[in-house]
């Protein structure tokens, strides 16, 4: 299947600095690519859309200027998190759906990044 | 908005037990996904149903789509250790929508 990586695994940074994140898909163009977080033990919740060469689209609650995504080619995304709080301490995971996938809407994700704000 | 629930929210079994786990949504789906997730992992594709009424079987795993393509479910068959994890229904209303999740349900397997 499509893979999808992320980087960095794991980072920690101190509050009030800026941190980015970068989703990558491997084998195949990714013209749309989907941002989550999941707190522990919790679900996965869409924080926007990325879309190659365009805005991206941010869900009901998440903050455009503070989690910004850039999509500048069609196997790369970044988030980065500005001016980083320990409430923004949590598990990112970017997705990325294959146009060549036989099965409509199949997305296949990255294996997250854990930040952790001190 | 489309909300999708999930029940129930934690199973343990007795391996050789059956488990099933429920996802109703509050909207119509064009098609369900279903993901496992293990404990520090990440979240990996299943299977997608798309046809009202479909059954589809994994090995002792067995998913369907309900008839109004609003409910599914997830059926394993005599539980083992390794299907330990949180399994995610997930489902677009149509196909350019994004895909909304379950909260899961943690499956915790006992030998």
């Amino acid at each position: 299947g499509a893979v999808v990586s992320q980087h960095p695994s794991r980072v920690i940074c101190k509050s009030g600095t800026s941190v980015k994140i970068e989703c990558r898909s491997l084998d195949f163009q990714a013209t749309t690519m989907f941002w989550y977080r999941q707190f522990p033990k919790q679900s996965l919740m869409l924080m926007a859309t990325s879309n190659e060469g365009s805005k991206a689209t941010y869900e009901q609650g998440v903050e455009k200027d503070k989690f910004l995504i850039n999509h500048a080619s069609l196997t790369l995304s970044t988030l980065t998190v500005t001016s980083a709080h320990p409430e923004d301490s949590s598990f990112y995971i970017c997705s990325a759906r294959d146009p060549g996938s036989r099965m409509m809407g199949e997305q296949y994700f990255g294996p997250g990044t854990r930040l952790t704000v001190t | 908005g489309q909300q999708v629930m999930q029940i129930p929210q934690y199973q343990h079994v007795q391996e050789g037990e059956d488990f099933t786990t429920y996802c109703n949504s509050s909207t119509t789906l064009s098609n369900i996904q279903w993901y496992k997730q293990r404990p520090g992992g990440h979240p990996v594709f299943l299977i997608q149903l798309v046809k009202s009424g479909e059954v589809k079987k994994q090995k002792r795993l067995t998913f369907q789509f309900g008839e109004a393509k609003k409910n599914s479910s997830l059926h394993i068959t005599a539980t083992q250790t390794t299907d330990v994890g949180t399994y995610f229904c997930a489902g677009h209303r149509s196909g350019n929508t994004p895909l909304v999740f379950g909260k899961g349900t943690r499956l915790s397997v006992i030998a």
